[in-house]
């Protein structure tokens, strides 16, 4: 069993929907918890990270951490076709957020015009 | 962008030889990541080098190896290349371990291909 699960999709949705992704964990260290959103031929770069459990919002995004079900959630409000790209999360047992991390798999999506 | 860059962007080895991948971190960091990124999986940590020195290393065989300069630039080395060495190889660069409300920033990446 992997340590932090991700459905791979793809998922697809029409411009405007609210997406929901979504990863889960075994490994109860983990203390931080990132969103990373990757484009095609590019690398990854930072949307979102929480510490600990709670919700972190910005824009239209939306972070959310449940420690107690090892679950974790990003929600895209007003999903733009430039938000298209693969979407990973990533956790971490150090005492900061860049150093061993450790990636679900990615959810690629499509937003639709 | 990020001031992370990386070279080569792509290239073609066969099996058995070695290879040198490069990584320029990006100003103001003293720390770099590597990661391997197969098809359709999320990367994988390999190494990190914090000042020089190994800091933290995943479940890679010691054919991957590493360096850090004093510039704090990074090479990651393959030796004995296997098919399955395929990937997209990503480096990150960030700030000193260790110290919160921070962010790793990832370069394009190298595709290696083993042929």
């Amino acid at each position: 069993q992997k340590e932090v699960e991700q459905d791979p999709g793809p998922l697809s949705v029409p411009e405007g929907a609210i997406v929901s992704l979504n990863c889960t964990y075994s490994n109860s260290a983990f203390q931080y918890f990132m969103w990373y959103r990757q484009y095609s031929r590019k690398g990854p770069e930072l949307l979102m990270y929480t510490y600990s459990s709670g919700n972190k919002e910005d824009g239209r995004f939306t972070a959310q951490v449940d420690k107690s079900s090892k679950y974790i959630s990003l929600f895209i409000r007003d999903s733009q076709p430039s938000d298209s790209a693969t979407y990973l999360c990533a956790m971490s047992a150090d005492s900061s957020n860049t150093g061993k991390l450790i990636f679900g798999q990615g959810t690629t999506l499509q937003v639709k015009p | 962008e990020t001031g992370v860059t990386q070279s080569p962007t792509h290239l073609i080895k066969t099996r058995g030889q070695q290879v040198t991948l490069r990584c320029s971190s990006q100003s103001g960091h003293n720390t770099v990541s590597w990661y391997q990124q197969a098809l359709g999986q999320g990367p994988q940590f390999i190494f990190q080098y914090y000042r020089e020195e190994e800091n933290g290393r995943g479940n890679f065989p010691p054919r991957f190896s590493g360096l850090q300069f004093p510039n704090y630039s990074s090479e990651l080395n393959v030796n004995a290349l296997e098919l399955d060495d395929s990937a997209l190889y990503l480096c990150a660069s960030s700030v000193d371990p260790g110290q919160s409300n921070t962010e790793a920033f990832f370069g394009q990446g190298t595709r290696l291909t083993v042929v």
